[in-house]
């Protein structure tokens, strides 16, 4: 348990579906992280909220939409996705501003999805 | 963002100390090197950081070299639960950003 919560845990979707991750952590983090791992290949970093406001986009597509509503919770609303984009979705917190460098993320399980 | 170099994979025997090196020869003077690992079918976890001086947890040792552009993480007796891959991560102060490479996957035997 590293005090990150992902639900659910997995998912399966048709291309025409949208659904939506949640990802939870009550640990005063202010950083938050969206991660795609497909498989056999290294994690991509998708989004990154600092104190609710989005950082980060990684060149994701917008099929692929990010909420942050509070430093505490992050979804990642999904629609018209491809089976290109099955993979394991991974969220991510940790400590933001000045502090960052010197401080460790903590990571969910993971939400395996499955694009049909 | 400065870059890491890490072997893709290594080997090690149950009991035995595991030596897994990283090189990050553009460092720069504000960088943290962190390490993570991941275990099969989970998320990453935290192992260790540091920016200068060497450092110890309960997990592992963090060697870094005098002009740290190279460390090497130290598990002092690898059991089969090491076996994962570990990622060598550079952590600037500048960014939220925290990018992970291939990583080196490390088999451990009984």
């Amino acid at each position: 348990e590293t005090g990150v919560t992902q639900t659910p845990r997995h998912l399966v979707m048709g291309m025409t579906n949208k659904k939506s991750l949640k990802c939870e952590q009550h640990l005063g983090h202010n950083a938050m992280y969206w991660y795609k791992q497909s498989a056999k290949k290294p994690l991509e970093l998708m989004f990154v909220y600092n104190f609710k406001e989005q950082t980060e986009n990684n060149s994701v597509p917008s099929r692929f939409s990010p909420e942050c509503p509070n430093s505490s919770h992050l979804f990642l609303h999904l629609h018209t996705l491809q089976p290109e984009d099955s993979a394991l979705y991974l969220c991510a917190s940790s400590q933001g501003g000045r502090v960052r460098m010197n401080t460790e993320a903590f990571f969910g399980q993971g939400t395996r999805l499955t694009v049909v | 963002d400065a870059k890491t170099t890490q072997p893709n994979s290594m080997e090690s025997n149950e009991e035995e100390p595991v030596h897994l090196p990283c090189n990050h020869s553009t460092i720069s003077g504000t960088d943290y090197i962190h390490w993570y690992r991941q275990l099969p079918s989970q998320g990453p976890e935290y192992v260790i950081h540091g920016l200068t001086s060497n450092v110890n947890n309960r997990m592992a040792s963090l060697a870094i070299a005098e002009d740290r552009k190279s460390s090497t993480l130290i598990l002092h007796r690898a059991t089969l639960r090491d076996a994962a891959v570990y990622y060598c991560i550079l952590r600037d102060r500048n960014t939220d950003k925290l990018i992970f490479g291939t990583g080196t996957r490390l088999q451990v035997f009984p």
